[in-house]
């Protein structure tokens, strides 16, 4: 039991460039989430999932997109990468109680 | 602006102090949790506070919701390097969570 995997671990990209960020869980859970962490800001919810084929906007998802095909993964996509957009990203996911979350070890993401 | 605002950012101490965090908002929360999280890992959930004016213990970790769940607090009893990390507070709303910035803790040996 992995719980929720994120890769890569790092990456540099240059301005304008896109990517996937790679997240899965094998907890059966329902609900998924990217968060990204900007040092001194806490975490700030990007987009949410509550089951696979929906997926919902947080408080921060501008330039970013992502799907929900299976319970198991929930990719996020940068399309037009932006020096904004340098932060680490970390994917998480809960059962039926979205207050205990686990969380996968981020990804740290530099934009050049 | 941060929806829950912690305090102290950053606090550093000797091995064995007692020390307090705290976390408020103008908002009230069904209920608010703590992580910790520790230099390139995810946060994890110490615990979550439901009622107001709930107490929860955690061995050496005190936690206690305000009485108009708007606030709480975290006290660590005689610390240990072992406790330095990042401590999160997070509300819960309909489907998401709010987190606040945390408080930075480094307890010397």
């Amino acid at each position: 039991n992995a719980g929720v995997t994120q890769t890569p671990k790092f990456r540099i990209l240059k301005i304008g460039q896109s990517m996937t960020l790679q997240c899965t869980q094998d907890m059966n859970h329902n609900y998924m989430y990217w968060y990204r962490q900007d040092p001194g800001m806490g975490l700030k919810l990007i987009y949410y999932s509550v089951g696979a084929g929906i997926t919902d906007k947080g408080e921060v998802p501008n330039g970013y997109n992502v799907s929900r095909s299976t319970t198991e993964d929930f990719p996020l996509r940068l399309e037009l990468a932006a020096p904004s957009q340098t932060s680490v990203y970390f994917c998480a996911s809960s059962g039926g109680d979205i207050t205990t979350q686990y969380f996968g070890p981020g990804t740290r993401l530099t934009v050049l | 602006t941060q929806l829950l605002e912690q305090s102290p950012q950053f606090l550093s101490i000797q091995e064995g102090e007692n020390l307090t965090v705290y976390c408020n908002s103008s908002s009230v929360f069904s209920s608010l949790q703590w992580y910790r999280q520790e230099p390139g890992e995810g946060p994890v959930l110490l615990v979550t506070v439901v009622t107001g004016g709930e107490v929860k213990k955690l061995k050496r970790l005190t936690f206690q919701f305000g009485d108009a769940r708007k606030d709480s607090s975290l006290h660590i009893t005689a610390a240990q390097p072992g406790d330095t990390g990042l401590y999160l507070c997070a509300g819960a709303g309909n489907n998401d969570m709010r987190f606040g910035a945390g408080t930075r803790l480094t307890v010397k040996p």
